[in-house]
């Protein structure tokens, strides 16, 4: 069964520092979501991208957060710089064409900056 | 704006019991709703979801959920629990949506099963 994958499963960086977090959607998906999970907090959504723009995003989007699809596989969120309080897990879904209403999750990458 | 409420931040029950875990949504329309289990550490593992027609829906692991749309509720249950059952459950809602279709999750239940 296709999955959605995620890189890296962990990742520590400095505050102040950029990171990109690495998702590679289900092959054929249309529509793509980052969300976060602060610790022992619940599943927050941060954006939904379609069509190669950003459909929404919420109010923790703001300006030090971007999303990418360089290519035609892979689903980037980029920090530029880190805060403590992003410390956090990192969940990218994908979802097929308009219709097929099920969000496939990766496993998370589990942010943690000092 | 769509919200999901889980009124049940912790319960616990007995292997073997029965377990009914709350949720209740608000959104203009009907829904899209599901139910996501988590384990410590883990991803969320999709374990059913209501789109439209039969109301009581089944899912993996012997869960069920019940979509009642007088209550604005979707309640995860399931007849006999099994330790491997304990994890963080979580109750999300999605509205129709060309293009964006964020889903908005409830807070939570942590679940707990006693010998």
């Amino acid at each position: 069964e296709p999955e959605v994958t995620q890189t890296p499963s962990h990742q520590v960086t400095q505050m102040g520092q950029e990171v990109i977090l690495r998702c590679v959607p289900i092959s054929n998906h249309l529509y793509f979501y980052w969300y976060r999970q602060i610790l022992g907090q619940k599943v927050e959504f941060l954006v939904s991208f379609y069509n190669n723009e950003i459909s929404e995003k919420s109010e923790i989007f703001d300006d030090q957060f971007s999303v990418e699809r360089p290519d035609g596989s892979n689903f980037t969120l980029k920090i530029r710089s880190t805060k403590l309080e992003d410390s956090a897990m990192y969940f990218c879904a994908s979802r097929g064409r308009q219709g097929q209403e099920t969000q496939y999750f990766g496993p998370g990458t589990r942010l943690l900056v000092l | 704006a769509q919200s999901v409420t889980q009124p049940d931040i912790h319960i616990t029950v007995s292997e073997g019991a029965s377990l009914e875990l709350r949720c209740n949504y608000s959104y203009g329309a009907t829904p899209y709703l599901f139910w996501y289990v988590q384990s410590p550490g883990q991803g969320l593992q999709l374990l059913l979801k209501y789109f439209s027609g039969d109301t009581l829906v089944q899912g993996i692991k012997g869960f069920e959920a019940e979509f009642k749309r007088s209550q604005s509720s979707f309640n995860l249950r399931k007849p006999s629990v099994h330790w491997s059952d304990a994890a963080e459950y979580f109750c999300a809602v999605r509205g129709y949506n060309t293009n964006a279709g964020k889903s908005t999750f409830g807070d939570g239940t942590t679940l707990t099963v006693k010998p």
